[in-house]
């Protein structure tokens, strides 16, 4: 089974503070992929990595950025959190070939 | 551009077939997905269809596919408790087959 994971489930910060959302897959997929979500607007891609040190802005990069140094591990940063990024994060994982995705179980982050 | 619609609530009685529907924009769409989001989880795959299929059945769940109209259904036969969630619909990017255009999502809430 593929397993993608995330570093918390619940995480709280505070405005201005630099945030580390991490994602680990185990199936050696070449693509990686945040997202947030947020109450009646579904899935909103923020960045997206096709393989290592690659990274591509998704729909809506503005305050965030990703590292991908190593090719299972795909990191989210928000470099001065603020209360408009208190959302769900969710990490995702696909084959080079596309299609399925595999999602891990979300870090909800609240920002005070 | 890419748009993929979906209505936000669905509530059935226990026993009941229920029925999501989607419609989606990009008529180049290799294959169109249906995830499960339960409370406070990540994104279940459920599953999916190839664009040059009609229908897909898996056990309680019935695809249907129209391509004509851009139209996307998931039935659900005797519905449960247990299915109560968020249901999205997602298609792959016309752009870059790599990415997936997710719909809002819809609430099923399945009650006695």
């Amino acid at each position: 089974d593929v397993k993608v994971t995330q570093s918390s489930r619940y995480l709280v910060k505070r405005t201005g503070e630099k945030v580390f959302l991490e994602c680990v897959q185990d199936m050696d997929h070449e693509n990686m992929f945040w997202y947030r979500q947020d109450p009646g607007l579904g899935l909103r891609l923020i960045y997206f990595s096709y393989d290592v040190k690659m990274k591509e802005k998704g729909d809506i990069p503005e305050g965030y950025s990703v590292s991908r140094e190593k090719k299972e591990r795909f990191s989210l940063i928000l470099e001065s959190a603020s209360t408009n990024q208190t959302s769900m994060y969710l990490c995702a994982s696909s084959s080079r070939t596309g299609g399925t995705q595999y999602f891990g179980p979300g870090t909800r982050l609240t920002v005070l | 551009g890419e748009d993929v619609e979906q209505s936000l609530f669905l509530s059935v009685r226990e026993g009941d077939s229920s029925v999501i529907n989607c419609t989606y924009t990009d008529s180049s769409s290799t294959y169109l997905y249906w995830y499960k989001q339960e409370p406070g989880a990540g994104l279940q795959l459920l599953t999916y269809i190839f664009s040059n299929m009609d229908m897909k059945q898996d056990q309680r769940l019935t695809v249907l596919l129209n391509k004509k109209d851009k139209h996307l259904s998931l039935r659900i036969a005797d519905t449960q408790t247990g299915d109560s969630a968020i249901y999205f619909c997602a298609e792959t990017s016309h752009y870059n087959t790599d990415k997936l255009i997710f719909g809002t999502g819809t609430r099923l809430q399945v009650f006695p």
